[in-house]
């Protein structure tokens, strides 16, 4: 199966800081998604991005599919921010494999 | 958009006991669920593949017998813990995509077991 890699593994930011999440994959997928795993544990959807750029307040996604690798921009970082971000590749057949998540810590 | 709701989203149990997951899809036919499985501080990994109306398929390493899955109909699987230990304490939650072959998937609120 496909490896889905993401960096950094850890970040830490004062508030108001922005940042970069990076994911690389291994082979071509057939979509890619972001998620922000909350305290509870549940994944919050935060882009659905194949390919492009899309954009949703502070949050921002590029995906360049035929370079497989997505980036994740989080500008004016806030303290409910942090947390758990995983890049998830989509498959054939819709199977998802996770990277293993970026934690992010975003200090006031 | 789409909802996938997974029930229940927390539940605790005595060792040798079994628990049930239900995941459903409220919104859309899905002829394939996917449950996975997230241990403490780590990612989520696929444990198998629910299909309507046939046997679910496992991944490397994932016990068949330990954790069943039954697809009965278009909107519902379910996985069943078997014999529960403490070890099986987890996060699992499930996906399901409207359509398999291209578009996103939604996940499940997850299922937080606890073994006693």
């Amino acid at each position: 199966g496909i490896q889905v890699e993401q960096s950094p593994p850890d970040l830490i930011l004062q508030e108001g800081a922005n940042s970069t999440l990076r994911c690389n994959f291994s082979d071509s997928v057939n979509n890619l998604q972001w998620f922000h795993q909350n305290p509870w544990g549940q994944l919050i959807n935060l882009f659905y991005i194949p390919s492009g750029t899309k954009q949703n307040g502070r949050l921002s996604a590029t995906t360049v599919a035929t370079e497989r690798y997505s980036l994740l921009y989080i500008s004016s970082s806030q303290t409910t921010d942090s947390g758990v971000y995983f890049c998830v590749g989509e498959t054939n057949a819709g199977k998802s494999t996770f990277g293993d998540g970026t934690t992010l810590t975003v200090k006031p | 958009g789409a909802v996938v709701s997974q029930h229940p989203s927390r539940v605790i149990c005595k060792s040798g006991t079994s628990v049930k997951i239900e995941c459903r899809s409220l919104d859309f036919q899905a002829t394939t669920m996917f449950w996975y499985r997230q241990f403490p501080k780590q990612s989520l990994m696929l444990m198998a593949t629910s299909n309507e109306g046939s046997k679910a398929t496992y991944e490397q390493g994932v016990e068949k017998d330990k954790f069943l899955i039954n697809h009965a109909s278009l909107t519902l699987s379910t996985l069943t813990v078997t014999s529960a230990h403490p070890e099986d304490s987890s996060f699992y939650i499930c996906s399901a995509s409207i359509d398999p072959w291209g578009t996103e998937a939604f996940f499940g609120q997850g299922t937080r077991l606890t073994v006693v």
